[in-house]
């Protein structure tokens, strides 16, 4: 397996709070992802980034906010949640292949 | 800008069958993916497919690209349960600006 892990794997926050979720790569990939899943809507991309504090936006950057100040992580910082941010949240890794590697996924409800 | 379209979104099938899964983009691209994922689990990459006419096999799945149409299909021989699971075509490259643009994927249940 591709050395991605993302904390916390669980979490339950209330409406107004700031979130921050954390992607770790142990494989010295150049692109990092953060998409969100929710059911019909298949995978979307929030925001990615394609080197140490070089990010762009993706579909659905709004309310959301990123950082690389190291290759091996990705932070991903709902800056104050609502609960349409509720949602399953995946960071991924890529080389210029593209073929992307997954972390286990993040489970975010917000009440 | 690019889009990509998977279908059918679900499939229910009987093991034995053989089925197709299709994935049609609009723009050209460098290159295309499939993924699996099963419930409550993480995506795992299946297949990489780089040139027109590419071939990809493993096991009873089957994948393939043809660019002039921007058509890939996954093809599942034989299905058997263990393959049910909800399957994404994913396309990018340069022209995406290195981001991939991901189908809305497939659900397969596959019956005993």
């Amino acid at each position: 397996d591709a050395g991605i892990t993302q904390s916390p794997r669980h979490k339950v926050t209330e409406t107004g709070t700031p979130v921050t979720l954390r992607c770790h790569q142990t494989e010295n990939h150049r692109y990092m992802y953060w998409y969100r899943q929710d059911p019909g809507h298949g995978l979307r991309l929030i925001h990615y980034s394609y080197g140490v504090k070089d990010t762009d936006k993706g579909e659905v950057s709004d309310g959301y906010s990123v950082s690389r100040s190291k290759t091996e992580d990705f932070l991903l910082t709902l800056e104050s949640a609502t609960s349409s941010q509720t949602s399953v949240y995946f960071c991924a890794i890529s080389e210029e292949s593209l073929l992307a590697f997954f972390g286990q996924g993040t489970r975010l409800t917000v009440v | 800008e690019l889009k990509v379209e998977q279908n059918p979104l679900f499939l229910s099938m009987q093991e034995g069958k053989n089925y197709t899964i299709y994935c049609n983009y609009s723009t050209t691209s460098d290159r295309l993916y499939w993924y699996r994922q099963d419930p409550g689990k993480s995506l795992e990459s299946l297949f990489v497919l780089l040139s027109n006419g590419a071939v990809k096999q493993e096991g009873r799945l089957m994948a393939s690209l043809d660019t002039k149409a921007r058509l890939s299909t996954l093809h599942i021989t034989a299905a058997v349960h263990d393959l049910s699971a909800t399957y994404f075509c994913a396309v990018g490259g340069m022209d995406s600006n290195y981001q991939l643009i991901w189908g809305a994927g497939t659900k397969l249940i596959i019956k005993p």
